[in-house]
């Protein structure tokens, strides 16, 4: 299994709601990450997660909050988002440690009200 | 500071001709180099890698990719392209993260192909 599913597809939120996206990978992936990609635009990495950990976090305002609950899942918490927050958010795994490659989900698109 | 460039940002093409699209990148130690192509509304799919070893790089879907250490350039090619090709295509360099042992993945700005019957 070479896969990495993102749920939901399509999401559409207020200013004031909480929601959550999901990934999850089978692939024995040690190495998650977060991307958020603005149309026109290449992805911009947001989080990064090691042996559930989280290892980098490039500067991500709070009212993104990740979670890592097991080796297999990504979870992404929204809360009091912005319209400008409104993007494809993509996950992507890979081995741990350097010379890897990293295998997208098909994303969640995200539209703030 | 890595970075990478795609001088075009809009390529169109006839369905059956040859495609080379351009990248360039700027990184102090050997680079690892990718080349993603992704369609309307989907993720990024891997065309290619190049790691080490021969600098031509074959990939999927009839892509294939050179490395020239020279020109600092890992332009992506394809000799007879399909309609099917029509996407945006990602040039990303891979650099080392000493400190946490994981690659950071940067990305060109992108490629958009467009393809006529």
């Amino acid at each position: 299994d070479t896969e990495v599913t993102q749920t939901p597809k399509h999401l559409v939120m207020g200013m004031t709601n909480k929601k959550s996206l999901k990934c999850e990978q089978h692939m024995g992936h040690r190495a998650m990450y977060w991307y958020k990609q603005k149309a026109k635009k290449p992805p911009e990495l947001m989080f990064v997660y090691s042996y559930e950990k989280l290892s980098i976090n490039e500067s991500v305002p709070s009212r993104f909050s990740p979670e890592c609950p097991n080796s297999s899942l990504l979870n992404l918490h929204l809360h009091a988002l912005q319209p400008e927050d409104s993007a494809l958010y993509l996950c992507a795994s890979s081995q741990f440690g350097t010379h890897n490659e990293q295998f997208f989900g098909p994303g969640t698109r995200l539209t703030v009200l | 500071a890595q970075s990478v460039t795609q001088p075009d940002i809009h390529i169109t093409v006839s369905e059956g001709a040859s495609l080379e699209l351009r990248c360039n990148y700027s990184y102090g130690a050997t680079p690892y180099l990718f080349w993603y192509v992704q369609s309307p509304g989907q993720g990024l799919q891997l065309l290619l890698k190049y790691f080490s070893g021969d600098t031509l790089v074959q990939g999927i879907k009839g892509f294939e990719a050179e490395f020239k250490r020279s020109q600092s350039s890992f332009n992506l090619r394809k000799p007879s392209v399909h309609w099917s090709d029509a996407a945006e295509y990602f040039c990303a360099v891979g650099a080392e993260e000493r400190k946490t042992s994981y690659d950071k993945v940067i990305f060109g700005p992108g490629t958009s192909l467009s393809v006529i019957p």
